[in-house]
C-alpha cells in the first residue's frame, strides 16, 4: 500500500534562500510522482511531473528529483520569492494503479521580505 | 485551452439535505477522476472514470455519494443524504494518458475545488 508523507510540515525562510521539500513513498513501484502548489482558498496547481524512468524534471526555479531506490523525491526552489509562499504537495501512483494519486500532508512554506 | 472547471465553488446545507457537485474536465481528456480532502487530512481519491465508464470507485465513502459521467463529458458527484463527516473540500481532475521520450504518463489536472459544509 502507497504511503507518502512529506517533511517539513511547515517551513518559513527569509527572501532569497534556496531551500529543499522532501516526499517519501513507501512503494518503490511509482509510476508518475507529481509536485502540486495550492494558494490559501485555490485550488491545485501541477508544477512538475517525473515519470518512473526519469531522475528529475527542471521548470524555471523549480527542480524535482526522483530516487526510487529509496523511495525520496525532493522539491528544489531556488532563489525564493515571497510569490512562492504556498502549500506545496506531492503525489504518487499507488502499486500496481497508474491512475490514482496517493497524496502527502503538504509542506507549508513562507517567504518573507 | 479552458482548464478544469467545478461548480459550484462554495455549498453550505443542512445535514440530511441532498448536494450535487459538477465538473467539467478539460475537453478531450478521458480520465476523469473526483478526490477529497477533508479538514487536517491528506488528500484521498474517491473514484475515476475512463469516458462514461467507472473504472476504480475504490474510494467512495459509502453508498450515499453517487458519481456519473453522461456521454463521457462533464462528471456529477451527489451526496444524499448529507452528513457532517462530508464536509471538505471535493476536487476534480482529469487527464489524457500521453507518451514522452521517458515512457508514458498521466499527468492529472485539477479544478478550483467545491467546499462543501455540512451544517
Amino acid at each position: 500500500k502507497q504511503e507518502v508523507t512529506q517533511i517539513p510540515a511547515a517551513l518559513s525562510v527569509p527572501e532569497g534562500e534556496n531551500l529543499v521539500l522532501n516526499c517519501s513513498f513507501t512503494d518503490s513501484a511509482i509510476y508518475n510522482l507529481q509536485w502540486f502548489r495550492q494558494d490559501p482558498g485555490k485550488g491545485l496547481t501541477s508544477l512538475l511531473l517525473i515519470q518512473s524512468s526519469q531522475r528529475e524534471q527542471t521548470s524555471g526555479r523549480l527542480n524535482a528529483s526522483l530516487d526510487k531506490s529509496s523511495g525520496r523525491s525532493t522539491l528544489y526552489i531556488a532563489a525564493s520569492q515571497p510569490g512562492d509562499s504556498a502549500t506545496y504537495l506531492c503525489a504518487g501512483n499507488a502499486a500496481g494503479n497508474n491512475r490514482k494519486l496517493i497524496w502527502g500532508l503538504g509542506t507549508s512554506l513562507a517567504v518573507n521580505p | 485551452e479552458a482548464g478544469v472547471t467545478q461548480f459550484p465553488s462554495h455549498s453550505v446545507i443542512e445535514k440530511g439535505q441532498t448536494v450535487t457537485l459538477r465538473c467539467d474536465p478539460i475537453s478531450g481528456h478521458d480520465n476523469l477522476y473526483w478526490y477529497r480532502r477533508v479538514m487536517g487530512k491528506e488528500i484521498k481519491f474517491l473514484l475515476h472514470f475512463v469516458k462514461e465508464s467507472k473504472q476504480d470507485e475504490s474510494g467512495m465513502p459509502n453508498n450515499r455519494f453517487l458519481a456519473e459521467r453522461t456521454g463521457g463529458t462533464y462528471s456529477t458527484l451527489k451526496v444524499q443524504p448529507a452528513e457532517l463527516e462530508d464536509s471538505g473540500v471535493y476536487f476534480c481532475a482529469s487527464s489524457q494518458l500521453r507518451t514522452s521520450g521517458g515512457g508514458p504518463y498521466n499527468e492529472q489536472f485539477f479544478g478550483p475545488g467545491t467546499r462543501l459544509t455540512v451544517l
